[in-house]
């Protein structure tokens, strides 16, 4: 079945460091992936997603590029901020299906 | 910007009590479901509901189970009889479906409700 690995955490970072968070993924199809942010006290919000190989998705300076030679979709970030502190989690779906398949995700801590 | 709003957020109960966890989906949704993550592990699919009835379960989703959409616009979870094992917060989504052209479904989550059995 479909299965979603993620980088272990957490991960703390001091602001304006660099940022990956590594996912990779396991489908029989050809899925959508995407990235969802939880920030404490709040849901599941979607971040970013791509739809096919080689699209990059973006959002607020995230990036993540579908890579289907290595089924990995790698989230990445240039320089944090504080206000990135949240728990991050990579999901697919498959095409056509409504389930999505999530990873453990990765709490990530920003220090000034 | 429109929200899922899920109650309570946080509801603790003994063993063997029935549990409803309710949620309010965005109002031109017309997909709905239930997610649970138990404390560090992964986010899991528990059901999902269209036109009135559910469209997939999980193998999670036992008798002990049901949803139901009451009114229009209330969308619930019970647990019959609860196991310590039902421990866990539970994440209502929505969504308008799949995207044209992409074939990708965006759902839109709710807060959570931690369940905590004793």
């Amino acid at each position: 079945g479909d299965s979603v690995t993620q980088m272990e955490g957490p991960v703390t970072l001091s602001e304006e460091a660099f940022l990956t968070i590594n996912c990779t993924y396991t489908a029989t199809g050809y899925p959508s992936l995407f990235w969802y942010v939880q920030y404490p006290g709040e849901g599941l919000q979607l971040l970013l997603k791509a739809t096919k190989a080689d699209d990059k998705g973006s959002n607020k300076g995230f990036e993540a590029t579908y890579r289907k030679e290595t089924t990995s979709f790698h989230l990445e970030k240039g320089s944090v901020q504080v206000s990135d502190s949240a728990v991050y989690f990579c999901a697919l779906s498959e095409l056509g299906n409504e389930k999505l398949t999530f990873g453990t995700g990765t709490r990530l801590t920003i220090i000034p | 910007e429109p929200e899922v709003t899920q109650t309570p957020s946080h509801q603790v109960t003994q063993m063997g009590q029935e549990v409803i966890l309710r949620c309010v989906p965005i109002s031109n949704h017309l997909y709905f479901y239930w997610y649970r993550q138990i404390l560090g592990q992964k986010v899991e699919f528990l059901v999902s509901f269209y036109n009135n009835e559910i469209s997939e379960k999980s193998e999670i989703f036992d008798d002990q189970f049901s949803v139901e959409r009451p009114d229009g616009s209330n969308f619930t979870l019970k647990i019959r009889s609860t196991k310590l094992e039902d421990s866990a917060m539970y994440f209502c989504a929505s969504s308008r479906g799949l995207e044209r052209g992409s074939g990708a479904n965006v759902l839109t989550f709710g807060a959570g409700s931690r369940l905590t059995v004793l």
